[in-house]
């Protein structure tokens, strides 16, 4: 089969710093991507690793090693507009290289 | 211009009726997508059209119907839907299909009575 596992749900308060992790266990894969969704908005692209490492774009990072299947998101000094579902997702060649989402963690960023 | 908007943002509609959404993007992208979002959940792929091409139907019941009219527009015809059908329905593009980054709109929060 085919999953995506991240936590449910996170919580912090402003100006920490928060990991978000996702594993997957697809048939293929090509990469791992990140998305943030606002409450009644549109998921919003935040990163794509295709190969192992870091990425950095800002206060947010994301990370992958694909020989532990295992990926997380970073996010640095949490603001209260943070507060959102976050979605790995992963591109899987064997799935006619549809996007395969994760169930989505949503993140509250207290004061 | 990196939107891709959709219309409408809300429609309620009886099981009888038939209705379009509608998407548009000027990114040049030649990838389009439909998902369905219900609440607190992922969005599941419906369909993926690739070069004005349908390349990917997840098996959604035919009530539900994808059109591609040209490279910067996709529709989605809805005709005796069910109750269970209401949901967030997002259009979304990328440069080119099986891509990591995909550009969504808005939504179109549909209610079926």
């Amino acid at each position: 089969g085919q999953s995506l596992e991240q936590p449910s749900e996170v919580t912090a308060v402003e100006g920490a710093i928060v990991q978000i992790n996702c594993t997957y266990q697809t048939s293929g894969f090509y990469g791992l991507s990140w998305y943030q969704q606002h409450d009644g908005g549109a998921p919003t692209f935040l990163s794509y690793n295709g190969l192992d490492g870091l990425e950095e774009t800002g206060r947010f990072s994301s990370f992958l090693s694909r020989s532990d299947s295992y990926g997380y998101l970073l996010l640095q000094e949490l603001q209260m507009k943070d507060s959102a579902s976050y979605f790995c997702a992963v591109r899987d060649p064997n799935q006619g290289g549809k996007l395969i989402f994760g169930q989505g963690t949503e993140l509250s960023v207290k004061p | 211009d990196t939107e891709v908007t959709q219309t409408p943002k809300h429609l309620v509609m009886g099981m009888t009726n038939k209705k379009s959404l509608k998407c548009e993007q000027h990114m040049g992208h030649r990838a389009m997508y439909w998902y369905k979002q219900k609440a607190k959940k992922p969005p599941e792929l419906m369909f993926v059209y690739s070069y004005e091409k349908l390349s990917i139907n997840e098996s959604v019941p035919s009530r539900f119907s994808p059109e591609c009219p040209n490279s910067s527009l996709l529709n989605l015809h809805l005709h005796a839907l069910q109750p269970e059908d209401s949901a967030l329905y997002l259009c979304a593009s990328s440069q080119e299909a099986y891509t990591g980054e995909l550009f969504f709109g808005e939504g179109s929060r549909l209610t079926v009575l």
